[in-house]
């Protein structure tokens, strides 16, 4: 099993443009996440998704977009980059809400210019 | 959701136990407890879980109180490799998005242990 995988593992866009952070998870998980983690900010979530079709918001979604096509994939797009979302991203996935253990990928690091 | 409280940071000798504390006075009843470890350009690794007393696994303990209204990580005998940030999370794992419901694990900002030689 690889795990969580994301892409790319770093970027740099200029402002006002778009782009998606991929992730992808080989475990069957249910639940998917995305993370920003910024200095001194811990990690604050994003998005997440129960199952596949099913997205919600979480403490920072604004900017923000995602879809949740098939269990394994969960992409987080932005929509219209701003030099406030240059962070480190993580994609995190969970067994079926039994555990809660939350298996993280790589991160990408992002940086807005 | 339930709010977590932990030290910004702590230093410890090798060979030392080091205990982290968190504070999560708004658990609802259906909360458990995770604490997460997490080096530089790395993303969060479970460490372990509890929902009430002690639990302990190989590689730590966790001591939560009859009013689970914090919970303590011990680390026996760090060493320079335990330098990291850990984190303590509180949420119910078993609960199912309804639509009024919802199903968010909350990270703090974390502690940041250095361990010194």
């Amino acid at each position: 099993n690889a795990g969580v995988t994301q892409t790319p593992k770093f970027q740099v866009l200029k402002t006002g443009q778009s782009m998606t952070l991929q992730c992808a998870q080989d475990m069957n998980h249910e639940y998917m996440s995305w993370y920003r983690q910024d200095p001194g900010m811990g990690l604050r979530l994003i998005h997440y998704s129960v199952g596949a079709g099913i997205t919600d918001q979480g403490e920072v979604p604004n900017g923000y977009n995602v879809s949740r096509s098939t269990t394994e994939d969960f992409p987080l797009r932005l929509l219209s980059a701003a030099p406030s979302q240059t962070s480190v991203y993580f994609c995190a996935s969970s067994y079926a809400l039994a555990t809660g253990e939350l298996f993280f990928g790589e991160g990408s690091r992002l940086t807005v210019l | 959701l339930a709010k977590t409280t932990q030290p910004i940071s702590m230093d410890s000798y090798e060979g030392q136990e080091v205990n982290i504390t968190c504070s999560h006075n708004n658990i609802a009843t259906n909360d458990y407890i995770t604490w997460y470890q997490q080096f530089p350009s790395q993303g969060p690794r479970f460490i372990i879980q509890g929902y009430k007393t002690k639990v302990t696994n190989e590689v730590a303990s966790l001591f939560i109180p009859a009013d689970r209204k914090s919970s303590t990580l011990s680390l026996p005998r760090v060493s320079l490799s335990d330098t990291a940030v850990y984190y303590c999370l509180v949420g119910d794992p078993s609960s199912k998005y309804s639509g009024a419901g919802s199903y968010q694990l909350t990270f703090g900002k974390g502690t940041k242990l250095s361990v010194i030689p």
